[in-house]
């Protein structure tokens, strides 16, 4: 089955700087890459996604890229605001018909005023 | 639009009970999930309806958890009798029916087993 890995656990920055986070995966028929933020208390919600056929895709202040090849994708979220602080978790898919997905072990984010 | 629901939020539990976790998805979503996380590990797949049939429950640790969804609308998880390494928070998640569609999560019910 999948594995998705996750680095790194805990990340600090300053506010203003960018943030960078990390995920491998191991099933190569694998194609659909989420990033979820979960706050303290609340559920995981996505934040940005990406398929296969793309290299990759930014919303404002948040882009992810994928490098099928190496099997692995990234998340980067720039110029970082407090209220960026929280758990955030990658994850893996197969194609096709609604599937499970398969979580890395997260990241905790802190940025630092 | 309302969003995943789940109740209760914490269950505090002796064990060897049982306990009955409960999910609301979105309306007309006909997929629903549960995952778990235990002591700040991955959040981890349990099981899978579509409607009222369970698709995949693969991910299901062993027959002390029942999962249930009735006519094809809300869902239980049941765990009985409960064990210490049942505790961890446990999230359904819903999406519409077809490919590749986004996976809303609840806030989770939190169980802690003493």
């Amino acid at each position: 089955g999948e594995n998705v890995e996750q680095h790194p656990s805990t990340l600090s920055v300053q506010e203003g700087d960018s943030a960078v986070i990390k995920c491998t995966y191991s099933d190569s028929a694998s194609n659909y890459f989420p990033w979820y933020k979960q706050e303290l208390g609340k559920g995981p919600q996505l934040i940005i996604d990406i398929r296969s056929n793309v290299g990759e895709k930014k919303d404002q202040r948040i882009a992810v890229t994928l490098n099928k090849t190496a099997k692995h994708f990234s998340l980067h979220i720039t110029e970082t605001q407090p209220e960026d602080s929280a758990v955030y978790f990658c994850a893996g898919s197969g194609w096709g018909s609604a599937r499970q997905l398969t979580f890395g072990s997260g990241t905790q984010l802190t940025v630092l005023p | 639009e309302a969003g995943v629901t789940q109740f209760p939020s914490h269950s505090v539990i002796e064990k060897g009970q049982t306990v009955t976790l409960r999910c609301d998805p979105i309306s007309g979503h006909d997929n629903l999930y549960w995952y778990r996380r235990v002591m700040g590990k991955e959040i981890k797949f349990l099981l899978h309806f579509v409607k009222e049939s369970k698709q995949d429950e693969s991910g299901m640790p062993n027959n002390r958890f029942l999962a249930e969804r009735t006519g094809g609308t809300y869902s239980t998880l049941k765990v009985q009798p409960a064990e210490l390494e049942d505790s961890g928070v446990y999230f359904c998640a819903s999406s519409h029916a077809g490919f590749g569609e986004t996976q809303y999560f609840g806030p989770g019910t939190r169980l802690l087993v003493l």
